[in-house]
């Protein structure tokens, strides 16, 4: 079936440093992939999106790739903030169940001043 | 409106008790779903609603009982429950129609205390 690898946590940087969270997945066809955030005591909120190949997602200085070579869809940012810390998902979306996303099983990012 | 709201943020209750999760949104979305979260995991699907019918129970207990009385509202009916199904209880909403889905809107969840 679907399924969604990402790196282990927690990742701890020191503000400013770059961001790398490694996200790859397996799934038939090419399926639209998801990072979503959660910050603490929230739900989940969507941070970017890609649906077909390499497609560039970005938004609040966050991007992701949708790289189909290496079925990956890694979060990166030049410069993280303390209000970044928290919880992220990769997910994809399982079309051949509705519209089903199945997430990965988040990283958790801590970054100190 | 670009949002999923949740009532109550916090519940306890007692495992003899009856209780229901609210969930509403005015996006105009056709698919709505539960979904649990235990602490430091991510959400498992519960219940998937499209177009207000049921479409998916991922073998949820008979404890939880979903209902969806119109395209807004989503509700989740809680009735002896255990313990262990203390969690973050998470509702979405999504467009239903192929090439018109980009991703959930989750609501902020009901924090479930089961004693």
């Amino acid at each position: 079936g679907n399924s969604v690898t990402q790196m282990e946590g927690p990742v701890t940087l020191s503000e400013e440093a770059f961001l790398t969270i490694n996200c790859t997945y397996t799934a038939t066809g090419y399926p639209s992939l998801f990072w979503y955030v959660q910050y603490p005591g929230e739900g989940l909120q969507l941070l970017l999106k890609a649906t077909k190949a390499d497609d560039k997602g970005s938004n609040k200085g966050f991007e992701a790739t949708y790289r189909k070579e290496t079925t990956s869809f890694h979060l990166e940012k030049g410069s993280v903030q303390v209000s970044d810390s928290a919880v992220y998902f990769c997910a994809l979306r399982d079309s051949q169940y509705g519209n089903k996303l199945v997430f990965g099983a988040g990283t958790i990012l801590r970054v100190k001043s | 409106d670009t949002e999923v709201t949740q009532t109550p943020k916090h519940l306890v209750m007692g495992m003899t008790n009856k209780k229901s999760l609210k969930c509403e949104q005015h996006m105009g979305h056709r698919a709505m779903y539960w979904y649990k979260q235990k602490a430091k995991k991510p959400p498992e699907l519960m219940f998937v609603y499209s177009y207000e019918k049921l479409s998916i129970n991922e073998s949820v207990p008979s404890r939880f009982s979903p209902e969806c009385p119109n395209s807004s509202l989503l509700n989740l009916h809680l009735h002896a429950l255990q313990p262990e199904d203390s969690a973050l209880y998470l509702c979405a909403s999504s467009q239903e129609q192929e090439g018109s889905f980009y991703g959930y809107t989750f609501g902020s969840g009901t924090r479930l205390t089961v004693v």
